[in-house]
């Protein structure tokens, strides 16, 4: 079955402990995203990969990290956790499609993360 | 990053009833647009692109007006599970995608 599979699906820590929350897809699509979505503000991103080790920052880099040494895998890696990272987390994928643009997004089920 | 605007809603709506949603986007580079349906507490799911002649899927219809810089999306006949928001999103191309805020549609028997 074609999925993108995050975990953890629920998490609650404590400030400044690392932590990451894994991305995974099988179905071998170029574009990996993380978006976060909070109350009000709707879905905005946080970082993208168009392939493996190309990543770039997206509206709301600052406090997390990513990287992309699989094509199926793209961690979200937050350093230092704080209190305004407790939001809920979404990773998708999608293919690439000849224009340039992305086809259909794919997203996880999320990954609602609290920062005590 | 260029904005994505919507009626947040929601709109409460009987159903059978037929329902309009708009959406405006202020980047007039943009060249694909889309909506995506977000159940509570779910994640969001593609409903249907949206093409330049307009397009239409069972009882939903999307509308591009490239002059006025808007879409739109018309449910017709609305269900029970129709209920949903939904979620306008334009891509200014190579993967800059922006999405709208949404708007909650409610349908109720």
């Amino acid at each position: 079955e074609a999925q993108v599979t995050q975990n953890p699906r629920y998490l609650i820590t404590v400030t400044g402990k690392k932590l990451t929350v894994t991305c995974s897809q099988n179905m071998n699509h170029e574009y990996m995203s993380w978006y976060r979505q909070d109350p009000g503000l709707g879905l905005r991103q946080i970082y993208y990969s168009m392939n493996v080790e190309v990543t770039d920052k997206g509206d709301v880099p600052e406090g997390y990290k990513v990287s992309r040494k699989e094509k199926r895998n793209f961690p979200l890696i937050l350093e230092s956790p704080s209190p305004n990272q407790t939001s809920l987390y979404f990773c998708a994928s999608s293919l690439i499609v000849a224009s340039g643009h992305t086809g259909e997004l794919f997203f996880g089920e999320g990954s609602r993360l609290t920062v005590l | 990053r260029k904005e994505v605007e919507q009626d947040p809603g929601p709109f409460n709506v009987p159903e059978g009833a037929t329902v309009a949603f708009n959406c405006t986007y202020s980047n007039s580079a943009s060249q694909s647009f889309f909506w995506y349906r977000q159940d509570c507490r779910k994640e969001p799911k593609l409903l249907m692109s949206v093409y330049s002649s307009g397009n239409e899927d069972g009882r939903f219809t999307a509308q591009l007006n490239r002059a006025s810089q808007y879409i739109s999306l018309l449910i017709r006949d609305s269900k029970l599970s129709d209920s949903a928001t939904y979620l306008c999103v334009v891509s200014t191309g190579y993967s800059t995608l922006t999405f709208g805020k949404g708007t909650m549609l409610l349908v109720s028997p």
